[in-house]
C-alpha cells in the first residue's frame, strides 16, 4: 500500500522568501507524483507531476519539485514567495502498477507574510 | 469544457434530512472519485466509480450514504438521514485514465452544513 507523509501542516515564510514544502512517500515501487494547490473555496487544482524522465519538474506559477529516489521524496519548492501563493498544498502519489487511485496526503497550509 | 460541476455550492440543512450533492464530470473522463474534506482527517476518498461503475465505496463511512452514476455525466452522492457530523465540503473529481500518470481534475465543491 502506498502512503504519503506532508512534514508540517504550516509553513510560514516572508514575502520573497524561499517556499520549501516537503513530501515523502512509501510505496512497493517509484509511483506517480504529483502536487496540487487549494486556494480558499476552491477545488484543487494540479501544479505539477512526475511521470518519469527528468526527475526536476517545473509547474505552474514558478514551483518546481524534485524526484528523489534514494530519499522517496518529491519536495516542492519556488524561490521567491507571492502573497497570492498563501493556499494549501497537497502531495499526492498514484500506483504505477497498481489501482492507479490517487492517494493524498494531509495536507500543508502556506501562509505568506507581507 | 467546463470542468467538473458541483451542486450546490451550498448546502445547510437539518438533521435528519436527506442530502443529496450532484455532479457533472468532464465529457470523455472514465474515472469519477468522491472526496470528502475536514480539518480533522483531511481530504478522504469516499468512493469512485470507473467507466460509470462503482469500484470501492470501501471510504463510505456509513450506510446513510450512498453514491450512485447513472450516467457518464451524472453522479450523485446521498446522504439519508444526514448528522451533524456529516458537515464538511464534499468534492467530486474526475480523470481520463491513462495508467495512473493522469491528472485528477476538481470540482469546487459543495459545503455541506448539517444543524
Amino acid at each position: 500500500a502506498q502512503s504519503v507523509t506532508q512534514l508540517g501542516s504550516h509553513v510560514s515564510v516572508s514575502e520573497g522568501a524561499l517556499v520549501l514544502l516537503r513530501c515523502n512517500y512509501s510505496s512497493s515501487v517509484p509511483p506517480y507524483l504529483f502536487w496540487y494547490v487549494q486556494y480558499p473555496n476552491q477545488g484543487l487544482q494540479l501544479l505539477l507531476k512526475y511521470t518519469t524522465g527528468a526527475t526536476l519538474v517545473k509547474g505552474i506559477n514558478g514551483f518546481e519539485a524534485e524526484f528523489k529516489k534514494s530519499e522517496t521524496s518529491f519536495h516542492l519548492t519556488k524561490p521567491s514567495a507571492h502573497m497570492s501563493d498563501a493556499a494549501e498544498y497537497f502531495c499526492a502519489v498514484s500506483d504505477r502498477g497498481g489501482s492507479y487511485i490517487p492517494t493524498f496526503g494531509r495536507g500543508t497550509s502556506l501562509i505568506v507574510h507581507p | 469544457d467546463a470542468g467538473v460541476i458541483q451542486s450546490p455550492r451550498h448546502e445547510v440543512t437539518e438533521m435528519g434530512q436527506e442530502v443529496t450533492l450532484r455532479c457533472k464530470p468532464i465529457s470523455g473522463h472514465d474515472y469519477l472519485f468522491w472526496y470528502r474534506q475536514t480539518m480533522m482527517r483531511g481530504l478522504e476518498l469516499l468512493i469512485y466509480f470507473n467507466n460509470n461503475v462503482p469500484i470501492d465505496d470501501s471510504g463510505m463511512p456509513e450506510d446513510r450514504f450512498s453514491a450512485k452514476m447513472p450516467n457518464a455525466s451524472f453522479s450523485t452522492l446521498k446522504i439519508q438521514p444526514s448528522e451533524p457530523r456529516d458537515s464538511a465540503v464534499y468534492f467530486c473529481a474526475s480523470s481520463l485514465s491513462g495508467g495512473g500518470n493522469t491528472e485528477a481534475f476538481f470540482g469546487q465543491g459543495t459545503r455541506l452544513t448539517v444543524v
